[in-house]
């Protein structure tokens, strides 16, 4: 069964100092991997995801994750964090042998908090 | 602006009663996805539909249904409602065809049960 782990429910980072939030997953095949961020009474934005290929993917707002499929991981960073990066982070995971249904697990979220 | 609407935006109700929820996906987006979202359960995925038939369930309780229609959109039933199905319920569209594209979400509605 495929599965999705934020070992961090919250966390904390200075403004101007880099970031990361951490993600590790579990699927049979091979995964697609997404990062979301939702914003206060928002719903869910898309930051940026791994299909293949390069193991460092860029997406929106400066951020970027890094695949890992030794470790299982695909960790969010960004190299200096703003105060307006303060949301909930959520990473996602699909299995790609399961080609009847597009179902994406995702993992508990990552409360990220820029003090200024 | 994500292009996924939901109405109501606010859902206030009495334990017992039954509620819809209405979800119009992106357009030409044919996959609709309903997701629970609590403070206990986090995002809880509930049921997923692909140009008007069910294409995959998750954790989708007895007393909840749903349905997506001709027209692409689609509706969340819930029924005999309890304290805890107090939640914000969200709707997501995707692309057809790719298996690695995103989801689109959208704004929420907030259920509060009494």
């Amino acid at each position: 069964a495929q599965s999705v782990a934020q070992p961090e429910d919250q966390v904390n980072v200075a403004e101007g100092n880099p970031l990361t939030v951490k993600c590790t997953y579990s699927v049979s095949g091979n995964p697609y991997l997404f990062w979301y961020v939702q914003y206060p009474n928002r719903g869910l934005q898309f930051l940026l995801k791994y299909i293949t290929g390069d193991n460092l993917v860029k997406g929106s707002y400066g951020f970027e994750a890094e695949f890992n499929k030794s470790q299982t991981s695909f960790h969010l960073k960004k190299p200096s964090a703003l105060v307006s990066d303060s949301a909930l982070y959520f990473c996602a995971v699909r299995d790609l042998r399961r080609n009847r249904d597009d179902k994406i697990i995702f993992g508990k979220g990552t409360r990220l908090h820029i003090l200024p | 602006d994500s292009g996924v609407t939901q109405t109501p935006k606010h859902l206030i109700t009495a334990t017992g009663q039954r509620v819809t929820l209405r979800c119009s996906p992106r357009s030409g987006d044919l996959s609709v996805y309903w997701y629970q979202q609590s403070l206990d359960q986090g995002l809880q995925f509930l049921i997923q539909y692909y140009n008007g038939e069910e294409r995959a369930k998750g954790n989708i309780l007895e007393r909840f249904s749903a349905q997506q229609f001709p027209d692409l959109h689609s509706e969340l039933n819930l029924s005999s409602l309890e304290l805890g199905d107090s939640a914000l319920y969200f709707c997501a569209s995707s692309e057809p065809g790719t298996s690695g594209t995103e989801q689109f979400f959208g704004p929420g509605t907030r259920l509060t049960v009494l």
